[in-house]
């Protein structure tokens, strides 16, 4: 299976503040990698998929980037409404698998 | 819209099955794919397993042989079944409509419902 790794476990920021959290795969997987963030009591919602494509309805400060083993999520100047939880997840091969989580918390 | 919504028990005993039913409003089950994914405490999410708009399956080899995904067409519903749960098997879970094609994203999320097992 691929592992992926997601880093820092937690990340404290100030609402305006710029943000990358990091997705590490076990292997290359190309492009295979999509965002999530779940908000407490909430389901996940998509955010980007294949590492840089956006999603109708998503706001413009959510990118991706990223091919091969390491992958990034940018949030630009986060907001309030951000502060949650982000996975990662492969596509490239099965089974699917997400990583760990990153938890974005005010600070 | 396309909406999800996952019922069943939210207890059941260890040594017995786990059974949840997804119900889909909005959208065609014999369209795309659809599949589970369960979050354990502590945040670690496991996809289970999907099936297909022709009601083919693949399922995660972590679970062998204790998983089954089936559906009814007629109801616009597909079923998860897991057998000899274990107090490892407490988690919330949840239903989801593949990408559009293919099983690669995540495009529709039900709710999530929390199942225990515990005597």
């Amino acid at each position: 299976d691929i592992v992926l790794t997601q880093s820092p476990a937690t990340l404290s920021v100030t609402p305006g503040e710029s943000v990358s959290l990091s997705c590490r795969a076990s292997q290359g997987i190309s492009t295979s990698i999509h965002w999530y963030q779940q908000k407490s009591n909430e389901s996940p919602r998509l955010l980007i998929k294949y590492a840089s494509q956006s999603i109708s309805g998503i706001p413009s400060r959510f990118s991706g980037s990223g091919s091969g083993t390491d992958f990034t999520l940018s949030i630009n100047r986060v907001e309030s409404e951000d502060f949650s939880v982000y996975y990662c997840q492969q596509s490239y091969s099965l089974p699917l698998t997400f990583g760990s989580g990153t938890k974005l918390e005010i600070k | 819209e396309v909406q999800l919504q996952e019922s069943g028990p939210g207890l059941v005993k260890p040594s017995q099955s786990l059974s949840l039913t997804c119900s889909v409003t909005g959208y065609s089950i014999t369209s795309n794919y659809w599949g589970w994914i369960r979050k354990f405490p502590g945040n670690k999410m496991e996809w289970m397993g999907y099936i297909s708009y022709s009601g083919s399956t693949s399922y995660n080899p972590s679970l062998k042989s204790r998983i089954s995904i089936t559906r009814d067409t007629s109801k616009n519903q597909f079923f998860l079944q897991l057998n000899s749960v274990t107090t490892e098997d407490t988690a919330t879970y949840y239903c989801a409509r593949c990408s559009y094609g293919s099983y690669d994203w995540f495009a529709y999320w039900g709710q999530g419902t929390l199942v225990t097992v515990s005597s």
